[in-house]
Formats: structure tokens, C-alpha cells, sequence
């Protein structure tokens, strides 16, 4: 069956550590894949997309890779921030017009 | 602020009663969709709408009605709903609904209670 894997614990880190988050995938060949992020009770916001033939893509604070032989990408959030705190969702877009979410990463960052 | 808006914001309605969920966006976006979330849980597809037409139906109850007017509008109508339908709603839109349709823009959503 199709799959998307989030780290599923939270992620506590110190302010202006890099904080790393990982989305495992099986069974897709997306097209690209985004990440979103969703503060509670409201909607997720776009951060970033990178498509499959893209191995790094850098907006500002934040980077994510895509690699689709190991069927994985890493998102990460450098200098990080206690308003950076947040869940991260990984998204791929599959052949059709579905965009398909993961189970988020929930990220604490601590002044 | 988003530029996909949805109303009501909460919504706590009976087994037994018939309400709406509305979401307009004036982006241009041809692809509009309807998104549940329950508590620590990702966002469920439920529809998606493209150039106004219904493209995808994931297996949704037909107590819950889609229904796009028009390019900007899109409606979820409810209909004696069950307690365990309560959950965040999100509507969200992109560019087009094909492969390369771009990112989802959320609204904020309507937080459905029923009770």
C-alpha cells in the first residue's frame, strides 16, 4: 500500500539549532513533493516544493532535499526560532489530482 | 491571511440538521478542494473540483454534499451527520488539479462539532 512516513514523536530542540525532519515514502512516484506547516486548530501554510528531478531547494531559514532513489526527503530549518515551533507536514502529489499528506512532525524549539 | 476563505469558522449542529460550509477564493485557482482533519492526524482528502467539475469523490458519505457554483465558491453541504463526523474541515484550492498543479492554499477552516 501507499505510504507516508513522518517521524511520528516530537522534535524538542534548542533555539538556533538546526532542527532536521524526515519523510519517508513507499509505493508513489510523486512528481514533486511539498512540505507545509500547521500551527493547531488552523490550515496548513505552504513552505516549500521541489520537484523530482531537483535534489535541493533553500527558501531563507529553510532547506529541503529529495531524494528519489532512497525514496526520501529532509527538511530542514537552520537558526531555528521558538516561533518556528509548529507541525511540519510532508505532501506529495501523486499522478493524479490527489495531494496526499503525512502524519506531520510535531517541532518544539526552546529559547 | 489566507486568500481562501471559509465560513463558519465553528459549527455545532444536531444528527438530525441540514447545514452548509462555504469557501470562496478570488485567486483564479480552477481546482478547488475539501479536506477533513481529525485531532493529530493529517489532513483526508474528501473532493476535488476541477474547472467546476467533480474529478474525485475519495468514498465520502452522501451525507456530505459537494457542490461548486462557480469557479470562486465551493460548498460542503451536511446532512444527518454522525458524532464521529466531527473534525476540522479545510477547503483549499491550487492552480490547476493536474500533476503539476502547484501548492494547496488552505483556508483557516470550520471547526465541525455534532453533537
Amino acid at each position: 500500500s501507499q505510504k507516508i512516513e513522518q517521524n511520528s514523536e516530537a522534535l524538542n530542540i534548542q533555539e538556533g539549532k538546526t532542527a532536521t525532519l524526515t519523510c519517508n515514502y513507499t509505493n508513489y512516484s510523486p512528481a514533486y513533493l511539498q512540505w507545509y506547516r500547521q500551527d493547531p486548530g488552523r490550515g496548513p501554510v505552504f513552505l516549500l516544493l521541489i520537484r523530482e528531478n531537483e535534489k535541493e531547494k533553500r527558501k531563507e531559514r529553510l532547506k529541503v532535499t529529495f531524494d528519489t532513489t532512497l525514496k526520501q526527503s529532509l527538511f530542514h530549518i537552520t537558526a531555528s526560532q521558538p516561533a518556528d515551533s509548529a507541525t511540519y507536514l510532508c505532501a506529495l502529489r501523486t499522478g493524479g489530482f490527489k495531494t496526499i499528506f503525512g502524519a506531520g512532525t510535531r517541532l518544539f524549539v526552546k529559547a | 491571511d489566507t486568500e481562501v476563505t471559509q465560513t463558519p469558522k465553528h459549527l455545532v449542529m444536531g444528527m438530525t440538521n441540514k447545514k452548509s460550509l462555504k469557501c470562496e477564493q478570488h485567486m483564479g485557482h480552477r481546482a478547488m478542494y475539501w479536506y477533513k482533519q481529525k485531532a493529530k492526524k493529517p489532513p483526508e482528502l474528501m473532493f476535488v473540483y476541477s474547472y467546476e467539475k467533480l474529478s474525485i469523490n475519495e468514498s465520502v458519505p452522501s451525507r456530505f454534499s459537494p457542490e461548486c457554483p462557480n469557479s470562486s465558491l465551493l460548498n460542503l453541504h451536511l446532512h444527518a451527520l454522525q458524532p464521529e463526523d466531527s473534525a476540522l474541515y479545510l477547503c483549499a484550492s491550487s492552480p490547476t488539479a493536474g500533476p503539476t498543479g502547484g501548492e494547496l492554499f488552505f483556508g483557516e477552516g470550520s471547526r465541525l462539532t455534532v453533537l
